[in-house]
């Protein structure tokens, strides 16, 4: 059975830099065909996604994030990793690492988010 | 983006009964859309991909439908491990977007 577990500091200053990584356990992050994402859930704006990575390492990314996410991946490690800029208290929220079969927009009919790690509630304050 | 609208935003009922939630697209994106159960402090879980086709080890009482821009979630008797949000998403463009959540409450 896969499992993402997450990993992360859930207090974060504002305009500091906040940093989570993914860790992937049961199966593979080395090789397609999946995709492995960044989701959040923030009160006021419920779930968004701001970005997914490849195993090759080419990245996608949600456009009202671009600026200031970036998404990595260790494959030696079975890890990817969410960096994003610039904390603002508004980015308090609930982050979540998934799988899924993408690339957005050209990933097929079967294309969605089947796991998920369990979460993590990162508190911007200072 | 393609906006997400699910409806009821909340709703109330009673263990074994029969509930549909509505998701509708902004514009049409076929049947790329999938819908998730998620509980507070845990993973979602994914249950419908491709409007209707149930996830491996999803119990068949769950059932989606529709296509274009709008799309239904029957679960057609509730038990109350049933009670938790669900979300709509579309895979259709190149940014991904969810629904704003409908939760399931116990009457």
């Amino acid at each position: 059975q896969l499992l993402l577990q997450q990993s992360g500091p859930r207090l974060v200053k504002p305009s500091e830099t906040l940093s989570l990584t993914c860790t992937v356990s049961g199966g593979s992050i080395g090789a397609g065909p999946y995709y492995w994402g960044w989701i959040r859930q923030s009160p006021g704006k419920g779930l968004e996604w701001l970005g997914s990575i490849y195993y090759n390492g080419k990245t996608y990314y949600n456009p009202s994030f671009k600026s200031r996410v970036l998404i990595s991946v260790d494959t030696s490690n079975t890890q990817f990793s969410l960096t994003l800029r610039s904390e603002i208290a508004a980015d308090t929220a609930v982050f979540f690492c998934a799988r899924h079969w993408g690339p957005p927009g050209r990933g097929g009919t079967s294309d969605s988010f089947d796991f998920w790690g369990q979460g993590t509630t990162v508190t911007v304050s200072s | 983006d393609i906006y997400m609208t699910q409806s009821p935003s909340s709703l109330s009922a009673s263990v074994g009964d029969r509930v549909t939630i509505t998701c509708r697209a902004s514009e049409s994106i076929g049947d790329r859309l999938n819908w998730y159960l998620h509980k507070s402090g845990t993973a979602p879980k994914l249950l419908i991909y491709a409007a209707s086709r149930l996830q491996s080890g999803v119990p068949s009482r769950f059932s989606g439908g529709g296509s274009v821009t709008e799309f239904t979630l029957t679960i057609s008797s509730l038990q109350p491990e049933d009670f938790a949000t669900y979300y709509c998403q579309q895979s259709y463009s190149e940014v991904y977007t969810f629904g704003q959540g409908t939760k399931l409450e116990i009457k």
